[in-house]
């Protein structure tokens, strides 16, 4: 069975900076998928970045990039120059090999002017 | 633009009606799934389904069933609510790629259960 833990039930932030969230996971797949997902107030999901695990190079996606430590089952999402449109719930996710999601509780991320 | 249809943004029942939350996908996508939001806890899966006629329990499926007559449509029924299945329930899709490919949202039911 996998796991996914997001120990910060929110985070608050600047506008211009940075921000991390953190997340674990425990997974027994050999070959799988870690994304992270934001969830604005309109409730639409929405696929901010996925890495893949046999992958060592992390992935970054513009302001977004992610530290994958694979021996530590770590995988944290850094938001870089924050925007007032960032602010929305982050869920950190991973994936057997049928393609099903398990996801962590969430990061409230809440940007100030 | 592709799109996953949820067919209520709000919904209110009662305790002990049947409740039918229907799903529409227009990207002829094989997999779909139902799981509830709840705050705290994030999303968990309720169904899935791979195929036409077919389905899989995921983490929490009692109380729940699914019905997946068509490709484009699942629907999730409710055969008593009961006041503990107030909650968000998101539909999603994805093809049939496997691991990596990334899932399509609804926008969520707001179901309240008084």
């Amino acid at each position: 069975a996998q796991t996914v833990t997001q120990s910060q039930p929110e985070m608050s932030v600047q506008e211009a900076e940075t921000v991390t969230l953190s997340c674990t996971y425990d997974t027994s797949e050999s070959d799988y998928y870690l994304f992270w997902y934001k969830q604005p107030p309109s409730r639409q999901m929405i696929l901010v970045i996925r890495q893949e695990a046999y992958k060592q190079q992390n992935a970054t996606e513009n302001r977004f990039s992610v530290n994958f430590q694979k021996a530590a089952k770590s995988f944290s999402l850094k938001i870089s120059d924050s925007q007032l449109g960032d602010a929305a719930m982050y869920f950190c996710a991973s994936t057997d090999s049928w393609g099903k999601l398990q996801f962590g509780a969430g990061t409230q991320v809440v940007v100030t002017p | 633009d592709v799109k996953v249809t949820q067919s209520s943004r709000y919904l209110v029942k009662r305790t002990g009606e049947k409740v039918f939350l229907e799903c529409v996908q227009d990207m002829d996508h094989e997999n779909m799934f139902w799981y509830r939001q709840d705050p705290g806890l994030g999303l968990r899966l309720i169904y899935f389904s791979y195929d036409v006629k077919m389905k899989e329990k995921g983490d929490i499926p009692e109380g729940y069933s699914v019905s997946r007559e068509k490709k484009e449509r699942f629907s999730l029924i409710l055969e008593s609510a009961s006041t503990n299945q107030t909650s968000m329930y998101l539909c999603a899709s994805s093809s049939i790629g496997g691991r990596h490919e990334k899932l399509f949202f609804g926008s969520g039911t707001q179901l309240s259960v008084l």
